[in-house]
């Protein structure tokens, strides 16, 4: 156990539907991730909050909308995803600092879109 | 951009040495090497990280070339839990957050 955990941990939903994915830290964190991990790719960071402000959103289609309410939970809203959206999505929360090696990650949300 | 390889895979008996390569070559002079793992149906798990000098904490040993365009994470007496994906990672430079993982070494380890 990491201290983050992610919820669902498997979801299958068709491409009409609209789901998020939720992720709470329970670490004192300030800072909080979310990644994309496709089959056969690196890891990608999609968008990064801190103190509750998106800093970092790396082109992601507005097909994905994070929402973070407070510090210790971070939300994933999807809507109209397509399949090549199918992925494992990896929450993951830091301190204050952004270096990699202060994040600790959830299991992560098996994403299957049909 | 810096960008690192791995083996795909490797094999180690248990409770013998497992040794994972690295390559980064391109990696710039004051970025560090991370090494995470990732064991199936698990998010990434924080084994160790260094600049320079060879590192050593509970979980492995790192040691970098003196160049600094390779490494090689050390699990000194591998068990079976440690059958897992070891990506070695580098930030992608001119970024602040975003770090190369690459695809990682499928390590087994085999009783």
């Amino acid at each position: 156990e990491t201290g983050v955990t992610q919820t669902p941990r498997h979801l299958v939903m068709g491409m009409t539907n609209k789901k998020s994915l939720k992720c709470e830290q329970h670490l004192g964190h300030n800072a909080m991730y979310w990644y994309k991990q496709s089959a056969k790719k690196p890891l990608e960071l999609m968008f990064v909050y801190n103190f509750k402000e998106q800093t970092e959103n790396n082109s992601v289609p507005s097909r994905f909308s994070p929402e973070c309410p407070n510090s210790s939970h971070l939300f994933l809203h999807l809507h109209t995803l397509q399949p090549e959206d199918s992925a494992l999505y990896l929450c993951a929360s830091s301190a204050t600092g952004t270096d990699l090696y202060e994040q600790y990650f959830g299991p992560g949300t098996r994403l299957t879109v049909t | 951009d810096a960008k690192t390889t791995q083996p795909p895979s490797m094999d180690c008996a248990e409770g013998r040495a497992a040794n994972l390569p690295c390559n980064h070559s391109t990696i710039s002079g004051n970025e560090y090497v991370y090494w995470y793992r990732q064991i199936h149906s698990q998010g990434p798990q924080y084994i160790i990280h260094g600049l320079k000098n060879n590192e050593t904490n509970e979980m492995a040993s790192l040691i970098i070339t003196e160049d600094r365009k390779s490494s090689t994470l050390i699990l000194p007496h591998a068990t079976l839990r440690d059958t897992a994906v070891y990506y070695c990672i580098v930030r992608v430079r001119g970024t602040g957050n975003q770090f190369y993982f690459g695809t990682g070494t499928s390590l087994t380890v085999i009783p």
